[in-house]
């Protein structure tokens, strides 16, 4: 069964840093990529940033390219997003998302990131 | 950028009545879209892919369709659980993957 679990959400001041992890098994972590997704509160969904298989190719949005960097470690089934010069229109449940053909056919519980002073 | 509109924005049927929902592109793509469904609460489920595909375990009540740059979710006959927020996607025209704004499904 795949399993992702989402950790490192919480509440930081505008400008602030945030680290989140998304720990996943049930598969073969290094044989897809990975995205992460956010929905803010009442909101729809909105891609974040994705990531290879082998973590070589990244990806963003527009909306955080320069301020957010996603990686990860394939040798602990780690993915991470690292989140610098924080907004508060970045306030969102942060979701981890397994890509199939570039769909998102796993996604984990979510992290609640709140922005606000 | 790929932008997807997604109607009607809320949708009022009875369980037991067929829904149709549209999502359309700003430009024309090949049929790589999906369909997700969110109940409150629960994170998004994968229904369709491509367009017409149905994920693994979605009931064949499910039927996606379209090409171009508009595609439709049917919901044949409604059961209660199928009344939640749907959202489409793109992958044809990518990086950025692009989500519809949703349909809510209400009885």
């Amino acid at each position: 069964e795949v399993q992702l679990l989402e950790s490192g959400g919480g509440l930081v001041q505008p400008g602030g840093s945030l680290r989140l992890s998304c720990a996943a098994s049930g598969f073969t972590f290094n044989n897809y990529a990975m995205s992460w997704v956010r929905q803010a509160p009442g909101k729809g969904l909105e891609w974040v940033s994705a990531v290879s298989g082998s973590g070589d190719d990244t990806f963003y949005a527009d909306s955080v390219k320069g301020r957010f960097t996603i990686s990860r470690d394939n040798s602990r089934n780690t993915l991470s997003l690292q989140m610098n010069s924080l907004r508060v229109e970045d306030t969102a449940v942060y979701f981890c998302a397994r890509d199939v053909r570039k769909y998102f056919d796993d996604w984990g519980q979510g992290t609640l990131v709140t922005v606000s002073s | 950028e790929v932008v997807l509109t997604q109607s009607p924005a809320t949708l009022s049927l009875s369980p037991g009545e067929r829904a149709t929902l549209s999502c359309r592109a700003s430009q024309s793509f090949n049929n790589y879209l999906a369909w997700y469904q969110q109940k409150p609460g629960q994170v998004p489920r994968l229904l369709i892919y491509d367009a017409s595909n149905r994920a693994t375990g979605i009931p064949a009540r499910f039927t996606g369709s379209g090409s171009g740059t508009d595609f439709t979710l049917t919901i044949s006959s409604l059961e209660p659980e199928d009344f939640a927020v749907y959202y489409c996607q793109q992958r044809s025209n990518w990086p950025p993957y692009s989500f519809g704004q949703g349909t809510k499904l209400e009885i």
